[in-house]
């Protein structure tokens, strides 16, 4: 059984660059999310998927961010036109709607760099 | 909304003695709760959950917390404390019905020394 996987895990671009990240759920899992992470700050909500449907995004989300599920399975995060205040470590994380204490499990993060 | 408070950024503490790791919550709903550790460089993993029943909750590694209703608290403690427990801790709260948000706190950093 394997666990929530991300990639790739470390990224470095230069500024105005475009980058995207792809989640891989556990894979009976029907809900996926994006959350974003800061050093010294918790895990903050940027936006979620059940199963192809993408039914919340958060106002931290600009315009520059896209996400897609387009089967319902992996997702992909697309950071457009990337600023330095873009680095961050972006988390995957997947639950199952049956759960009903929708315990989210998180893949290893994608950690980025904007310079 | 929900919110959580980790009332303490770093704790640090000898090896082999007690640890409590505060958690403070507010909801105007009811909840489910729970912990995560972070070790460097990785995500985030499941350290104990409250959903309903005992207030007591046990989870892996010898952790265990209590909830509190009347407090809105959900603290974290280990009875003895190990070299390798040195990692972030987070609270994390997400509403019982028709929740699908979790929302984290700060989190609390574990230093545990020789």
């Amino acid at each position: 059984d394997t666990g929530v996987s991300q990639d790739p895990r470390h990224k470095i671009t230069k500024r105005g660059q475009n980058v995207t990240f792809r989640c891989d759920p556990i894979s009976e899992h029907n809900r996926l999310y994006w959350y974003r992470q800061t050093l010294g700050q918790g895990p903050e909500f940027l936006t979620y998927f059940q199963n192809e449907a993408q039914l919340e995004k958060s106002r931290l989300l600009s315009d520059r961010f896209s996400a897609e599920r387009p089967k319902g399975s992996f997702s992909t995060l697309e950071i457009q036109r990337t600023e330095q205040g873009d680095s961050a470590m972006y988390l995957c994380a997947s639950s199952l709607v049956a759960d009903s204490g929708n315990t989210i499990y998180f893949g290893e993060g994608s950690w980025l760099t904007v310079v | 909304a929900q919110s959580v408070t980790q009332l303490d950024s770093q704790v640090p503490v000898f090896e082999e003695a007690p640890v409590e790791l505060r958690c403070n919550y507010s909801s105007s709903v009811s909840v489910y709760l729970f912990w995560y550790v972070q070790y460097p460089n990785q995500g985030l993993q499941l350290l104990l959950k409250y959903l309903s029943g005992s207030t007591l909750v046990k989870g892996i590694n010898g952790f265990e917390a209590e909830f509190n209703k009347s407090q809105t608290s959900f603290h974290l403690r280990k009875p003895s404390v190990h070299i390798s427990d040195t990692a972030e801790y987070f609270c994390a709260v997400i509403r019982n019905t028709g929740g699908f948000k979790t929302i984290f706190g700060a989190g609390t950093r574990l230093f545990v020394k020789a």
